[in-house]
């Protein structure tokens, strides 16, 4: 069955810092990885994608992540945190190719002044 | 902002009730997948309609149904509510045709706010 971990609920970094969210996961075949976030009381806007190709990938607003396939991770990186990065951010793999995404539990990011 | 729009934005209904919630997808998207995001949980697919037809669907019982019309907007139908129906229902569309673009990216809608009482 494939499914995606994240083992961190909280990940509190101080402005300025850089930052990694982690996600591991586990699929049969080829992964196709996704970081979406999720701001209060609102949908879920996607960052980046992994398909294929250079294993680091990057996306929307500075974030990037690399995919290491020894591991099965996909983290999520930014060099420089900023306030306005905290938010819900969820790791998602993609079954197949059939649009249906499976979600991690998700990992709340606190930027700190 | 995406361009997927959910209809309504929260809504209270009572157990045993039942509710239908709309989705606009993104102009040229015609796959649309619903899901549910219980609190403090990542979102659970429900079920996908890709041209009208469901094309896979979730561990969710049949009292969830769905439809998606013909220009690609869908709806999200719950029979007989229960409490554990309580949640944020997220509609997604893909661009633009998956079988011919796979693996593109879901754009999300901001959600349907579900209460049972």
């Amino acid at each position: 069955a494939q499914s995606v971990a994240q083992p961190e609920d909280q990940v509190n970094v101080a402005e300025g810092n850089p930052l990694t969210v982690k996600c591991t996961y586990s699929v049969s075949g080829n992964p196709y990885l996704f970081w979406y976030v999720q701001y209060p009381n609102r949908g879920l806007q996607f960052l980046l994608k992994y398909i294929t190709g250079d294993n680091l990938v990057k996306g929307s607003y500075g974030f990037e992540a690399e995919f290491n396939k020894s591991q099965t991770s996909f983290h999520l990186k930014k060099p420089s945190a900023l306030v306005s990065d905290s938010a819900l951010y969820f790791c998602a793999v993609e079954s197949g190719n059939t649009g249906k995404l499976i979600f991690g539990q998700g990992t709340t990011l606190q930027v700190k002044p | 902002e995406t361009g997927v729009t959910q209809s309504p934005t929260h809504l209270i209904k009572t157990r045993g009730q039942q509710v239908t919630l709309r989705c606009s997808s993104q102009s040229g998207h015609n796959t649309v997948s619903w899901y549910q995001q219980a609190l403090g949980q990542g979102p659970q697919f429900i079920f996908q309609y890709y041209r009208e037809e469901e094309n896979g669907r979730g561990n969710f019982p049949p009292r969830f149904s769905g439809l998606q019309f013909p220009n690609y907007s869908s709806e999200l139908n719950v029979n007989a509510l229960e409490l554990d129906d309580s949640a944020l229902y997220l509609c997604a569309s893909s661009l633009p045709d998956r079988l011919v673009v796979p693996n593109t990216e879901a754009f999300f809608g901001q959600g349907t706010r579900l209460t049972v009482v």
